[in-house]
C-alpha cells in the first residue's frame, strides 16, 4: 500500500466548476499536511498547508480528517490557470524531516 | 525569494558512467533532499541531509550516494549509471516543513 494515495485523474472540468480531490495517508503518526501544485515540466510549489480545523485561501479550501486519515482540496470557480497536477504531501514529523508525496492528481480546466 | 539551482536541466549519460548531479540553495537551509519523479510513481525520496556531512537514506537509495561538504550544496552521485535510473531528479531544501524545489534535471541513461 502506498503511504500517500491519490486518484491520478485526469479530472476534466469546465471553467467555473467546483472540483474536489481526496488523498489518504497510511501513517497515523503523520503531523503536517500540504497540497503542492506542479505545472507541466515545472517543479512542485507549495499551494497551501492543511490544518486540522480546515483552512481556506481564496477559491481553495483544504480539509483534514485525522480519524479517517484523509485530506481534501476543494477548488471553487475553476480557472484555466488552475490546470496542473496537485500533489498531496505528508510530513511524518519527528525523526523524518522529509516530505512524502502522493503521485498527484491531474486537473484540466476546459474553456 | 528562495532559490534552489540544479546544475543541468537535461543530461544524457552512458550506462556505467559515474554521474554527478549538483544542487545549490541560497537561503542557508539546513535540510536538503534529492527526489526522483517517475510517471505514476510520484516523487520518491532518495537521500536527505539535515546538516553538513550528515545524510540519511530515503526510500530508494540503492545505486545512489550523496555528498554535502558545504551547507549550500548537496550532490547526488550515481556510481554506475543504469537505464533504470533514467528519470527526473528534483533537489529541494527546507528550513522547517515547506520544501523549495529546483527546476529538475531530466537524466537519460542510454
Amino acid at each position: 500500500r502506498k503511504e500517500v494515495e491519490q486518484d491520478p485523474g485526469p479530472f476534466n472540468v469546465p471553467e467555473g466548476a467546483t472540483v474536489a480531490f481526496n488523498c489518504t495517508y497510511s501513517n497515523s503518526a503523520s503531523q503536517s499536511f500540504f497540497w503542492y501544485r506542479q505545472d507541466c515540466r515545472k517543479e512542485p510549489k507549495l499551494l497551501m498547508s492543511v490544518y486540522s480545523s480546515g483552512n481556506e485561501d481564496g477559491r481553495f479550501t483544504a480539509q483534514l480528517n485525522r480519524a479517517s486519515q484523509y485530506i481534501s482540496l476543494l477548488i471553487r470557480d475553476s480557472k484555466l490557470s488552475d490546470s496542473a497536477t496537485y500533489l498531496c504531501v505528508v510530513n511524518w514529523g519527528t525523526g523524518r524531516r522529509a516530505l512524502t508525496f502522493g503521485s498527484g492528481t491531474r486537473l484540466q480546466v476546459q474553456p | 525569494d528562495v532559490k534552489v539551482t540544479q546544475s543541468s536541466r537535461y543530461l544524457v549519460k552512458r550506462t556505467g558512467e559515474k554521474v554527478f548531479l549538483e544542487c545549490v540553495q541560497d537561503m542557508d537551509h539546513e535540510n536538503m533532499f534529492w527526489y526522483r519523479q517517475d510517471p505514476g510513481l510520484g516523487l520518491r525520496l532518495i537521500y536527505f541531509s539535515y546538516d553538513v556531512k550528515m545524510k540519511e537514506k530515503g526510500d530508494i537509495p540503492e545505486g545512489y550516494s550523496v555528498s554535502r561538504e558545504k551547507k549550500e550544496r548537496f550532490s547526488l552521485i550515481l556510481e554506475s549509471a543504469s537505464t533504470n535510473q533514467t528519470s527526473m531528479y528534483l533537489c529541494a531544501s527546507s528550513l522547517t516543513t515547506e520544501a523549495f524545489f529546483g527546476q529538475g534535471t531530466r537524466l537519460t541513461v542510454v
